[in-house]
């Protein structure tokens, strides 16, 4: 079953503007990441947070997770026209690494 | 760096006949090895997951089987496929006993007819 849940399902922003996506999950977790696919290709990883972190950058991305809402935001920054594809987060059980389920995903579109 | 290669990238096949879906590893060893389905415009729905050579976790209860008969190389299979089969096949590779990052192949999108 799928352990995470991505809203919205879809956003459609300008260029420039920032995108914001959610997910929110079931169980405990020991790391949860951000995957990008662009349309039928497979995933690319783009991000990790830690069950310990609260926050986490990587060039235009932000990462957040609140554990106790079982929780994580990643937002885009500057959103560029390359930036459209669908985005998902993944997230394992604390009781073992090996298990990685995925959500729902959030398909966004970056108009110019 | 690792490679997965992940064959063909369409198929399509009649409702009853069996499949045969083949991943392979290039560049780690011992990875951690999944299969997962996309229906269109959907999530992704973990089917199998293994760890070591024929050690294989099985997640949906379906007419779907996996084998991992050597380290690097993961095996989908179905004895008969059923319309409700349809979908976009992803092999990916995670490395590492804290699995930080997995790698993706190019999927199969199989369609049963």
């Amino acid at each position: 079953s799928q352990q995470g849940e991505e809203d919205p399902q879809a956003l459609s922003i300008q260029e420039g503007e920032n995108a914001t996506m959610n997910c929110s999950y079931k169980t405990s977790i020991n790391n949860l990441q951000w995957y990008r696919q662009n349309s039928g290709r497979g995933l690319v990883h783009l991000i990790l947070i830690r069950s310990n972190e609260r926050e986490k950058h990587s060039g235009r991305l932000r990462v957040t997770l609140d554990t106790s809402k079982k929780s994580s935001s990643l937002l885009i920054t500057a959103s560029r026209a390359a930036d459209t594809a669908s985005y998902f987060c993944a997230t394992d059980e604390s009781g073992g690494y090996q298990k990685v389920t995925f959500g729902t995903g959030t398909k966004l579109q970056v108009i110019p | 760096s690792q490679t997965i290669h992940q064959w063909p990238a369409t198929l399509v096949q009649p409702v009853g006949s069996p499949l045969s879906l083949e991943c392979t590893v290039e560049g780690t060893s011992n990875p951690n090895l999944y299969w997962y389905r996309q229906a269109a415009g959907r999530g992704l729905q973990l089917l199998f997951y293994s760890v070591g050579i024929g050690q294989i976790s099985s997640e949906v209860p379906q007419n779907l089987s996996a084998s991992r008969p050597q380290d690097r190389q993961f095996i989908l299979s179905s004895k008969k496929l059923l319309l409700s089969d349809s979908g976009f096949y992803l092999c990916a590779c995670g490395l590492g006993t804290t699995n930080e990052k997995l790698f993706f192949g190019s999927g199969t999108q199989l369609s049963v007819l």
